[in-house]
């Protein structure tokens, strides 16, 4: 079976301040990974993705995340925090061997940016 | 670009009531989802389908039922409301099923249930 674990359901960063939102995974094959992002009201939006090319991806917005096998991790980090980053951030996991039925959600974290 | 449209954005049911979310999408993409938020819990698939016709259980499917006559529509239906169904529903599409795809979602569907 395949979960993922976001540490931190709220996360609060001043602005202009680092952004690391961190999603650990499970799964007993190599997995496909992801960061979703949802304002408020708004359904979930690609951030970024790993399909086994590059481990560093890049994404919209200045954020940019690192598969880590050693660790399982998929840390989203962003330098520098703006006030628009304001918004719930998901990370998602599915097996290579299955199709996007298998998507997992991970249950979240709230990114609150002070002034 | 309209891409996946949900209607209605907000609806209260009383307890009993069926009720129908509808879900368009104007990308052509065979395949459409429904998934439902709850607080604290991140999303989980209800229904998804792999083409007109076509429609398969996800990881919630009791209490809903799903159909696909059209490649655009995929209305998901409550019959017999229940509180425990209060959450926010998302419809999504994806081009394909192949792990890695995106996968585009609707702005969400907020149900309550009294």
């Amino acid at each position: 079976a395949q979960s993922v674990t976001q540490l931190g359901s709220h996360v609060s960063v001043s602005e202009g301040a680092l952004v690391l939102l961190r999603c650990n995974y499970s799964s007993s094959v190599p997995p496909y990974l992801f960061w979703y992002v949802q304002y408020p009201n708004q359904g979930l939006q690609l951030l970024l993705k790993y399909t086994s090319a590059a481990t560093l991806v890049k994404g919209i917005n200045g954020f940019e995340a690192e598969f880590k096998k050693s660790e399982t991790s998929f840390h989203l980090t962003k330098p520098s925090a703006h006030m628009s980053d304001a918004a719930e951030y998901f990370c998602a996991v599915s097996r290579r061997s299955f199709g996007n039925e298998k998507l997992t959600f991970g249950t979240g974290t709230r990114l609150t940016i002070i002034p | 670009n309209a891409g996946v449209t949900q209607t209605p954005k907000f609806r209260i049911l009383k307890i009993g009531q069926s009720m129908t979310l509808q879900c368009a999408q104007d990308m052509n993409h065979n395949y459409m989802y429904w998934y439902r938020q709850d607080p604290g819990m991140g999303l989980k698939l209800i229904y998804y389908s792999v083409g007109a016709g076509i429609t398969d259980k996800g990881e919630v499917p009791n209490g809903y039922n799903v159909s696909r006559s059209t490649t655009e529509d995929f209305p998901l239906r409550l019959e017999l409301a229940a509180p425990s169904q209060t959450s926010v529903y998302f419809c999504a599409s994806s081009e394909s099923l192949l792990q890695g795809d995106t996968i585009y979602f609707g702005e969400g569907s907020w149900l309550t249930v009294v």
